[in-house]
């Protein structure tokens, strides 16, 4: 099945702006789902398909894509976004696929 | 507001099978439209999917654990259950059970079950 690709780590300023990106050949052809997690705490789904971010999740965050890169936006962080982020898709077989994770670190 | 959880052993012998069951509560499978998934995070790790059944027993999962994975589902109870033969340490893991939405997103999960594999 294909793979997904992450940073392992990004850091951000408090209140600045951070893009967490999320590689790989399958995401020209199939969106890219972003789903944040914290320690102990089941993920949970932040954005979804071109444009989809499910009720109460904060407006800061924003997803995009391009090409066979996925990227996840993150605008003004907060303290309660220090956490584990993670990209999914599929492939051309329909397995579902995620990435390794980023893990966001809020300074 | 679909809610998920996971429950069954959270100890398993090495060489023994796997056995965890989710209870859907404020949706029902029989509707049909969803996928009803589970996937694992092994400690340390990131989000491995397994699989999927749809509410008549269709089922896709990963090709690496295909041989060991059987996925089923019982509308009656509107629950869905996962069993893992053969299992490792490699295997030791939290499993989740999801809800996949419309368009291979997962926009519901349970809270999660630790599973260790261990003698």
């Amino acid at each position: 099945s294909s793979e997904l690709t992450q940073d392992p780590a990004v850091s951000v300023a408090l209140g600045q702006t951070v893009w967490i990106t999320c590689q790989g050949d399958t995401l020209n052809n199939y969106y890219a789902s972003w789903y944040q997690q914290k320690p102990g705490q089941a993920p949970m789904l932040i954005f979804h398909d071109k444009n989809s971010r499910p009720s109460g999740i904060p407006d800061r965050f924003t997803g995009s894509s391009s090409g066979d890169t996925a990227s996840l936006t993150i605008t003004g962080a907060q303290a309660e976004d220090e956490a584990d982020y993670y990209c999914q898709s599929r492939d051309n077989l329909g397995h579902r696929v995620f990435g390794g994770g980023t893990k966001l670190t809020v300074l | 507001q679909v809610q998920l959880q996971e429950s069954g052993p959270g100890l398993v012998k090495p060489s023994q099978t796997l056995s965890l069951t989710c209870s859907v509560s404020g949706g029902s499978i029989s509707s049909g439209g969803n996928y009803w998934t589970w996937i694992r995070q092994q400690p340390g790790k990131g989000l491995e999917w397994i699989g999927y059944i749809d509410y008549s027993g269709s089922t896709y999962s990963h090709p690496s654990l295909r041989s060991r994975v059987f996925i089923s589902v019982d509308t009656s109870k509107n629950q869905f259950s996962l069993t893992l033969t053969s299992v490792t340490a490699a295997d030791t893991a939290v499993y989740y059970c999801a809800r996949e939405g419309d368009t291979w997103y997962f926009d519901y999960w349970g809270q999660g079950a630790l599973v260790t594999v261990s003698s």
